[in-house]
């Protein structure tokens, strides 16, 4: 199983500031990583596939980058609705993984 | 307007059963691929279980294999997912996901919490 690891586990920004989310695979998935939004009590939306190709009406605030083994999300500046959780998932191997969520919180 | 509409949630005692359902509208299911997502209270998302556009192929999680079953009727536009031998670990908010045809979760339903209760 490949496993994901994020970090930080909480960011704690202001916003207009800059994010910088990190998801680490175990093993190299390529560029098969998928970053997903979820807001408190909301279903999560997917924001970024394939290691960095925004996913339709996602602001271009969001980027993604990486392959292999290192992932980033970036928001360049942060807007007050993108306080939430944020996920990563693999779809390289079975059984499909997440990441254990790296939380943005309001400073 | 692509709509995941999820029914079937709810208590049920530890060691029952429960089935899931996930009706689909808006686009042609059975184009697209449909998968289970849960999430146990205060944690985070955990992949459960996929199948194929045409139902052919399955897969499971460790956690659900052999107790789990995901299904779909392309008839009637719905996904299922019958649950047994049910316990506390299974008590979460489960979710059914549509894939975009590069295998991502685009479209996702309400979620339906199911808790299991010993």
């Amino acid at each position: 199983e490949i496993v994901l690891t994020q970090s930080p586990a909480t960011l704690s920004l202001s916003p207009g500031e800059r994010a910088t989310l990190s998801c680490r695979a175990s093993q190299s998935v390529s560029t098969y990583l998928a970053w997903y939004q979820q807001k408190a009590g909301q279903v999560p939306r997917l924001l970024i596939s394939d290691a960095s190709n925004r996913a339709t009406g996602i602001p271009g605030r969001f980027s993604g980058s990486g392959s292999g083994t290192d992932f980033t999300l970036t928001i360049t500046s942060l807007e007050p609705e993108d306080f939430a959780v944020y996920y990563c998932q693999q779809r390289s191997n079975w059984p499909r993984t997440f990441g254990q969520g790296t939380k943005v919180e309001i400073k | 307007e692509v709509q995941l509409l999820q029914s079937g949630g709810g208590l049920v005692q530890s060691g029952g059963s429960l089935r899931l359902s996930c009706a689909a509208s808006g686009f042609t299911f059975d184009r697209y691929a449909m998968t289970w997502v849960r999430q146990a209270p205060g944690k985070g998302l955990e992949w459960v279980s996929t199948i194929t556009a045409d139902g052919d192929d399955t897969y499971y999680a460790d956690s659900g294999k052999g107790r789990f079953t995901i299904s779909r009727d392309n008839s009637k536009n719905t996904l299922y997912l019958q649950m047994n031998s049910l316990t506390a670990d299974d008590t979460a908010v489960y979710f059914c996901a549509r894939h975009d045809y590069g295998g991502w979760y685009d479209y996702w339903g309400q979620g339906t919490l199911i808790t299991v209760s010993s």
